[in-house]
């Protein structure tokens, strides 16, 4: 299994929900990662999980909060967005904790969209 | 401070042209150096990486790189386009962030493919 899978594909919240964006991998990825891309834009970094642990917050608001359950589970927790936070969110994964020399395998996308 | 540069931010060739996508990078040490493809609002798929060694990488779908450390380039060639390989590529180098032990990627700007039939 080489996949990472991200549920749900699509996502349509109002600025007072709370929702969740689930991130998979069982290849024993040690490395989880959260990207936001806006459309014609490469991907930005938003959090980085090492061995289950928060190791990079790139000054991340607080009402995207990320979690990471067990080693094959990332999650990342919604809540108040505004719609400028529409975006596509991707999440990743690399076998190592040092992306440098590896690399990260991504998931199709959560595609949010903040009314 | 690392940073990845693609010049062209749009790129259209003619089905079974060759093509060429430049990118540059600014990094202190060796670098890391990747490609990905992104079709419309799917995720990022991997096409080739350098990590060291021979300097021509070849990837999938018939794609390959040149690593010129003396240029600061890693520039995407294929000699034959098929219009599926319309799409957004990114070029992306591996390098150390500010304040962390922790690599992350990098990424240029992209550059859009159009290929006409």
């Amino acid at each position: 299994d080489t996949e990472v899978t991200q549920t749900p594909k699509h996502l349509v919240m109002g600025m007072t929900n709370k929702k969740s964006l689930k991130c998979e991998q069982h290849m024993g990825h040690r490395a989880m990662y959260w990207y936001k891309q806006k459309a014609k834009k490469p991907p930005e970094l938003m959090f980085v999980y090492s061995y289950e642990k928060l190791s990079i917050n790139e000054s991340v608001p607080s009402r995207f909060s990320p979690e990471c359950p067990n080693s094959s589970l990332l999650n990342l927790h919604l809540h108040a967005l505004q719609p400028e936070d529409s975006a596509l969110y991707l999440c990743a994964s690399s076998p190592r904790d040092r992306v440098l020399n590896t690399e990260a395998f991504f998931g199709q996308g959560t595609r949010l969209t903040v009314v | 401070a690392q940073s990845v540069t693609q010049p062209d931010i749009h790129i259209t060739v003619s089905e079974g042209a060759s093509l060429e996508l430049r990118c540059n990078y600014s990094y202190g040490a060796t670098p890391y150096l990747f490609w990905y493809v992104q079709s419309p609002g799917q995720g990022l798929q991997l096409l080739l990486k350098y990590f060291s060694g021979d300097t021509l990488v070849q990837g999938i779908k018939g794609f390959e790189a040149e690593f010129k450390r003396s240029q600061s380039s890693f520039n995407l060639r294929k000699p034959s386009v098929h219009w599926s390989d319309a799409a957004e590529y990114f070029c992306a180098v591996g390098a150390m962030g500010r304040g962390s032990t922790l690599g992350r990627l990098y990424f240029g700007r992209g550059t859009q493919l159009t290929v006409w039939p």
